[in-house]
């Protein structure tokens, strides 16, 4: 979906090392997402946004934490990065319809 | 828990052959599934989807049945295409707000349509 844009697309970091995901949408969705995605597990849900200011945890949010401080922009962040979150990483939103779309991904290393 | 069970992993069909992928769901509440396709380095993109008011959704050459008693549900893909290679994934959700309409995934099948 070209109204969701992420941001970096690739990311090599160190363990220890904050790291920070962008996920910004122009399509002014209001519940909004982040995925991990790994071989053999699919899609998991770390944490969502229903609103700015809005989240709550999937089923994976340990290590992680997200912001949305308005609609646009809803960002992950890993406080301090571990090799087993080394995965790519998706946003999605959610439109009026009820249908989830996806931004492109982000590949995050943790070396 | 896995609630959402998706079969096979993987999927060999030859070119104009019918690929089938198969879900089953154990939660009773959940009232939406859609199924993405998924290219390599691409984000997942949405096919198809159908509620459980209807028990089969057509779209072209993809076809959703749905079994609210059995609590499974399957997509199939006519006249398979090599175009098609990709990977599928389902998913279910509870529409009502309550749930925030939080998607439960299944594991992904691994389709390759040989020419």
């Amino acid at each position: 979906d070209a109204g969701i844009t992420q941001s970096p697309r690739h990311k090599v970091t160190e363990t220890g090392t904050p790291v920070t995901l962008r996920c910004h949408q122009t399509e002014n969705h209001r519940y909004m997402y982040w995925y991990r995605q790994d071989p053999g597990h699919g899609l998991r849900l770390i944490h969502y946004s229903y609103g700015v200011k809005d989240t709550d945890k999937g089923e994976v949010s340990d290590g992680y934490s997200v912001s949305r401080s308005k609609t646009e922009d809803f960002l992950l962040t890993l406080e301090s990065a571990t090799s087993s979150q080394t995965s790519v990483y998706f946003c999605a939103g959610r439109d009026r319809g009820g249908e989830q779309y996806f931004g492109p991904g982000t590949r995050l290393t943790v070396t | 828990q896995q609630q959402v069970k998706q079969s096979p992993q993987s999927l060999i069909v030859q070119k104009g052959g019918i690929s089938i992928i198969n879900c089953a769901y154990e939660n009773t509440a959940f009232d939406y599934f859609p199924w993405y396709q998924q290219f390599p380095g691409k984000g997942p993109a949405l096919l198809i989807a159908i509620r459980p008011d209807v028990s089969e959704k057509k779209e072209g050459r993809f076809t959703i049945s749905f079994n609210k008693s059995a609590k499974q549900f399957s997509l199939h893909i006519m006249d398979s295409q090599p175009g098609d290679s990709a990977t599928y994934f389902c998913a279910a959700s509870k529409g009502s707000g309550g749930s925030n309409y939080k998607l439960t995934f299944g594991k992904g099948t691994l389709l390759t349509v040989n020419p």
